[in-house]
């Protein structure tokens, strides 16, 4: 079935630091691509997604390139704030619009 | 427009009794999913609907049912709670386009 592997965490970065963390997916077809992030407390919300190979996806600062020659998502971001803090979930979209979740990473930004 | 809502927030329950945690959306959406979320493991598929009437398993489903009351309702019932179905349980809705819609979550603890 299909797969997706996050780096391990927790990441623990001082604000204005570069930011990135890996995920790489098995999956057969040609799934989309999701970030997920969860503030505490909360449930989940979209970030950013990509449909299709070399697409990137962007928002608030944070961007993602679908790598399907290396099957990979990494989230980026150039200058992490302390309001960033936060779980982020990267994601494989299979049919009926199922997701296949990565374990999650825990960001933890210091002033 | 509340997206999606879940009941309740929080419960306790003592090992063999049952309970429905309720989930709605207000998105005309027509799949919707239950998830559990534990700790270091993502989030895992119980079940889902991807239309009203029909409901399928997802990873997870044992000790769960599900039922889909109409397009807007999707419940998740345990029928004899145990300790190991002590997590966070997140309802979500999908639409068109893929994006899955999270409700804010029901954490429960089985004693």
């Amino acid at each position: 079935g299909d797969s997706v592997t996050q780096m391990e965490g927790p990441v623990t970065l001082s604000e204005e630091a570069f930011l990135t963390i890996n995920c790489t997916y098995t999956a057969t077809g040609y799934p989309s691509l999701f970030w997920y992030v969860q503030y505490p407390g909360e449930g989940l919300q979209l970030l950013l997604k990509a449909t299709k190979a070399d697409d990137k996806g962007s928002n608030k600062g944070f961007e993602a390139t679908y790598r399907k020659e290396t099957t990979s998502f990494h989230l980026e971001k150039g200058s992490v704030q302390v309001s960033d803090s936060a779980v982020y979930f990267c994601a494989c979209g299979t049919s009926y619009g199922k997701l296949t979740f990565g374990q999650g990473t825990i960001l933890t930004v210091h002033p | 427009n509340a997206g999606v809502t879940q009941t309740p927030k929080f419960q306790v329950l003592k090992t063999g009794q049952s309970m429905t945690l309720q989930c709605a959306q207000d998105m005309n959406h027509n799949s919707m999913y239950w998830y559990r979320q534990d700790p270091g493991m993502g989030l895992r598929l119980i079940y889902y609907s991807a239309s009203e009437g029909t409901t399928d398993k997802g990873e997870v489903p044992n000790g769960y049912n599900v039922s889909r009351l109409n397009k807007r309702e999707f419940s998740l019932r345990l029928e004899s709670a145990a300790p190991s179905q002590t997590s966070v349980y997140f309802c979500a809705s999908t639409g068109v386009g893929e994006t899955q819609y999270f409700g804010p979550g029901t954490r429960l603890l089985v004693l």
